[in-house]
């Protein structure tokens, strides 16, 4: 397996825009997570999926920020609009119950 | 609620020991170690699950003191191979492996020739 999927790599937008963050799972994990990692906070969990379904959002910063997973090969995180505080490295992770959590390699957004 | 982990920073000389402490205000079932290199994603270290469990890793091992709620990893004759962010994670009581895994703030290990 290629590992956690993640893409794009980088991203610079302008703040209003709306920002697509994409990610391909391991496959056969079926817990999937998104995580913010900025100096200030650390690896934040904004999100975390079972089986596709969305668990735990509590930690979404904003409305403004929404995820999916529509199957168990892809999830999506969004941010409409954007603001420049959204700028930071996003990672997504996938594991099975109990195991250990593999990231990709993220996505640094920048809002300018 | 974020583990809380400590020291945040530590700057070592290669060859001496050091100790990165994590503690949780909520009852664990689970503690997850991480290393994160400047730029890449974060690496798998090792897992911790309830019981007072220890486990080592070459020549870092880590011990877990559930009714203390905390965790602590041990770097010893530590490497230059070993600098970089530890990340400890941790997973509530409640859940028995199937719970969001949730992060500290990291402790910045600087190993010095």
């Amino acid at each position: 397996d290629a590992g956690v999927i993640q893409s794009p790599r980088h991203e610079v937008t302008e703040m209003g825009q709306e920002v697509t963050l994409r990610c391909k799972p391991i496959s056969g994990h079926d817990y999937l997570f998104w995580y913010r990692q900025t100096m200030m906070r650390g690896l934040e969990l904004l999100i975390y999926f079972n089986n596709n379904v969305p668990i735990d959002d509590s930690g979404m910063p904003e409305d403004r920020f929404s995820a999916k997973m529509p199957n168990a090969s892809f999830s999506t995180l969004k941010i409409q609009p954007s603001e420049p505080r959204d700028s930071a490295v996003y990672f997504c992770a996938s594991r099975l119950r109990g195991g250990q959590a593999f990231f990709g390699q993220g996505t640094r957004l920048t809002v300018v | 609620q974020q583990p809380v982990q400590s020291p945040q920073a530590v700057i070592l000389r290669e060859g001496e020991d050091a100790v990165i402490n994590c503690s949780s205000s909520k009852a664990l079932y689970s503690v997850h170690w991480y290393r994160q290199k400047h730029g890449e994603a974060p690496v798998f270290l090792m897992i911790l699950l309830k019981g007072g469990e220890q486990k080592g890793h070459e020549k870092i091992s880590a011990s877990f003191n559930e009714k203390k709620q905390q965790s602590s990893l041990y770097l010893t004759a530590s490497q230059l191979s070993y600098s970089g962010t530890y990340f400890c994670g941790t997973e509530k009581g409640s859940g028995g492996g199937a719970d969001g895994l949730t992060f500290g703030k990291g402790t910045h290990l600087i190993i010095q020739p």
